[in-house]
């Protein structure tokens, strides 16, 4: 079946820190892969996706390229910023099957 | 910018008890969908719904769930004997075509608390 499995949190840094946030997939057929961001207080935002594998997609600073080779969709950020404080979300589609597959989500604390 | 809204927030409930989540999706979306996070838990996909009728569902979705689009703009979800696992936040989602492909809004759920 399809699943989702990304790095439990929660995940601490300092301020202008880099980050990195694991994540791996298992699909049958060909998925399409995403982040989503719960920031405090709100619903689920997609912050970037990749639909072919290599593609990278990038939003507000944050990078995840699409591996095929090792059914792997990490979330990079540079420097994080106070304000990306926040629960993080790697989740998978596969066309054809209208439902989004979630990981359990990794909560983010970026400290000034 | 349009937003899927959901209401009320936060709904405490006595066990056994009927429960309507309410969603307004995107106007010209046609896709809609709930999604449950039990704490700690994954979000998972509890049902799709798309030209009047349920496209998919998944087997969380039993007997006591039921979703409707009475009005054309309101999409709800009941459940009619709520249980103490049903406790979870509930997410609502909208996209203008299928999931497998194009981008899903989200509504920024509701905490339902059954007691």
């Amino acid at each position: 079946g399809n699943s989702v499995t990304q790095m439990e949190g929660p995940v601490t840094l300092s301020e202008e820190a880099f980050l990195t946030i694991n994540c791996t997939y298992t699909a049958t057929g060909y998925p399409s892969l995403f982040w989503y961001v719960q920031y405090p207080g709100e619903g689920l935002q997609l912050l970037l996706k990749a639909t072919k594998a290599d593609d990278k997609g990038s939003n507000k600073g944050f990078e995840a390229t699409y591996r095929k080779e090792t059914t792997s969709f990490h979330l990079e950020k540079g420097s994080v910023q106070v304000s990306d404080s926040a629960v993080y979300f790697c989740a998978l589609s596969v066309e054809r099957d209208d439902k989004i597959i979630f990981g359990k989500g990794t909560r983010l604390h970026i400290l000034p | 910018e349009p937003e899927v809204t959901q209401t009320p927030s936060h709904q405490v409930t006595q066990m056994g008890q009927e429960v309507i989540l309410r969603c307004v999706p995107i106007s010209n979306h046609l896709y809609f969908y709930w999604y449950r996070q039990i704490l700690g838990q994954k979000v998972e996909f509890l049902v799709s719904f798309y030209n009047n009728e349920i496209s998919e569902k998944s087997e969380i979705f039993d007997d006591q769930f039921s979703v409707e689009r009475p009005d054309g703009s309101n999409f709800t979800l009941k459940i009619r004997s709520t249980k103490l696992e049903d406790s979870a936040m509930y997410f609502c989602a909208s996209s203008s075509e299928g999931q497998g492909y194009t981008e899903a809004f989200f509504g920024q759920g509701t905490r339902l608390t059954v007691v």
